[in-house]
């Protein structure tokens, strides 16, 4: 099981992180990943971290702005958003795979970040 | 690179559909394909993972294939039901990144 908290809304130019709590399967042994969708949108994949935090990728659209960590002990994920815009507003899932590149096994409910002023 | 699908398909209860993924750049091949169903309001779900592969639960209506000629993969849903009236989604992972597919609305009528 996956959950999602520290959603919210934020004015443009502002900062808030997310945390995904983990439980239900060896946590360390899977990458994470962090998912999100606009409001009517597709989804939108945002950030990778490997199993032991060596590797971390970004998409484009968030290079710079997001930092992506995790902590095995506490069975944690992380997104630290920074310089947010309205078009960050979206559903932010974190996603769970076992293998590199390989399928989004567990997923989380969501949760919500609005940018707005 | 980007994967494309048609916006919407719509078919009656019964028939057989396929949605196409289609890569621009680079060999569709060369990485696994994953789709994933979501339902209004619900959180995506894995339907055929690794191109071909049934997750466990997923029923035997639901295919996977690769079409290299085409640069493409293709979900297909046979014996089409009004529960599968949902918005689906091709997913590969290359150079670092998950790329997902546009997005594709399947209607059954």
């Amino acid at each position: 099981q996956l959950v999602e908290s520290g959603g919210g809304l934020v004015k443009p130019g502002g900062s808030l992180r997310l945390s995904c709590a983990a439980s239900g399967f060896a946590f360390s042994n899977y990458g994470m990943n962090w998912v999100r969708q606009a409001p009517g949108k597709g989804l939108e994949w945002v950030s990778f971290i490997g199993s032991s935090g060596s590797f971390i990728y970004y998409a484009d659209s968030v290079k710079g702005r997001f930092t992506i960590s995790r902590d095995n002990a506490k069975n944690s994920l992380f997104l630290q958003m920074s310089s947010l815009r309205a078009e960050d507003t979206a559903v932010y899932y974190c996603a769970a795979n076992r293998n590199d590149g390989g399928n989004l096994e567990y997923w989380g409910q969501g949760t919500l970040v609005t940018v707005s002023s | 690179f980007k994967l494309t699908q048609p916006p919407s398909v719509s078919e009656s209860p019964g028939k057989t559909l396929s949605i196409s993924c289609t890569r621009n750049r680079g060999n569709i091949g060369s990485n696994y394909i994953h789709w994933y169903q979501q339902r209004p309001g619900s959180v995506p779900t894995a339907v055929i993972y690794e191109d071909d592969q049934r997750p466990s639960g997923v029923a035997g209506r639901f295919s996977g294939s690769i079409d290299t000629s085409s640069n493409s993969a293709s979900l297909t849903i046979s014996g089409l039901k009004t529960e599968d009236e949902a918005d689906y989604y091709c997913l590969t992972f290359d150079n670092g990144q998950y790329v997902f597919g546009s997005g594709t609305r399947v209607s059954v009528l």
